[in-house]
């Protein structure tokens, strides 16, 4: 198993521009989120799956869409970037009814 | 609303010193509780979890007790090394619920 991918690692964008991060999973998880993370803030929830065709809204998730058309993929989109979009973005995906969440790598993304 | 304090950092030490990193928590009922670690460069990997009061949660010598009382679930090691060296996330996940919530992280630095 791969486990959680996650694609670009690295990205610079101007303001305004959009782009969308990708995130894979191989383990047949249900669950996936998408996190942020912030110095000193530690990882905030932007959006979240349940399954395929069901996803809601975490705790910062203005200025981010996501979508679940397949149980292995959750992309999350940045419509127009903003330099408080500057950040690390972590994908993770659990099974339901398991506690232990699985991490990407990390994007690093860099908005100027 | 649920949350996840943890003690700032840096913590530094040297090698095979004591370890102790505080988190407390507020949440009603009886979240689950976790330790996930960062290494530089990478995703979090969960280190070690418990998932009702007075259990303990223990993975390569750390070690940390859920303690209703006190909302607490300390993180210790007996004899830190080197490759020790990373950033600590304490997090929980309420009663009836599935997202994880981060505390904003602790970075342990452990000196030859």
């Amino acid at each position: 198993n791969a486990g959680v991918t996650q694609t670009p690692k690295f990205q610079v964008l101007k303001t305004g521009q959009s782009m969308t991060l990708q995130c894979a999973q191989d383990m047949n998880h249900e669950y996936m989120s998408w996190y942020r993370q912030d110095p000193g803030m530690g990882l905030r929830l932007i959006h979240y799956s349940v399954g395929a065709g069901i996803t809601d809204q975490g705790e910062v998730p203005n200025g981010y869409n996501v979508s679940r058309s397949t149980t292995e993929d959750f992309p999350l989109r940045l419509l127009s970037a903003a330099p408080s979009q500057t950040s690390v973005y972590f994908c993770a995906s659990r099974l339901t009814g398991e506690d232990e969440q699985y991490f990407g790598p990390g994007t690093r993304l860099t908005v100027t | 609303g649920d949350s996840v304090t943890q003690m700032e950092g840096p913590v530094t030490l040297s090698e095979e010193a004591f370890l102790t990193i505080n988190c407390t928590y507020t949440a009603t009922g009886y979240p689950s509780l976790f330790w996930y670690v960062q290494y530089p460069g990478e995703g979090l990997q969960l280190l070690l979890k418990a998932t009702k009061a007075d259990d303990k949660g223990s993975n390569k010598g750390f070690e940390a007790t859920y303690r209703k009382e006190t909302t607490s679930f300390h993180l210790e090691k007996g004899s830190v090394q080197v490759s020790d060296s990373a950033v600590y996330f304490c997090a929980l996940i309420p009663d009836s619920s599935y997202k994880l919530i981060f505390g904003s992280g602790t970075r342990l630095l452990v000196r030859p």
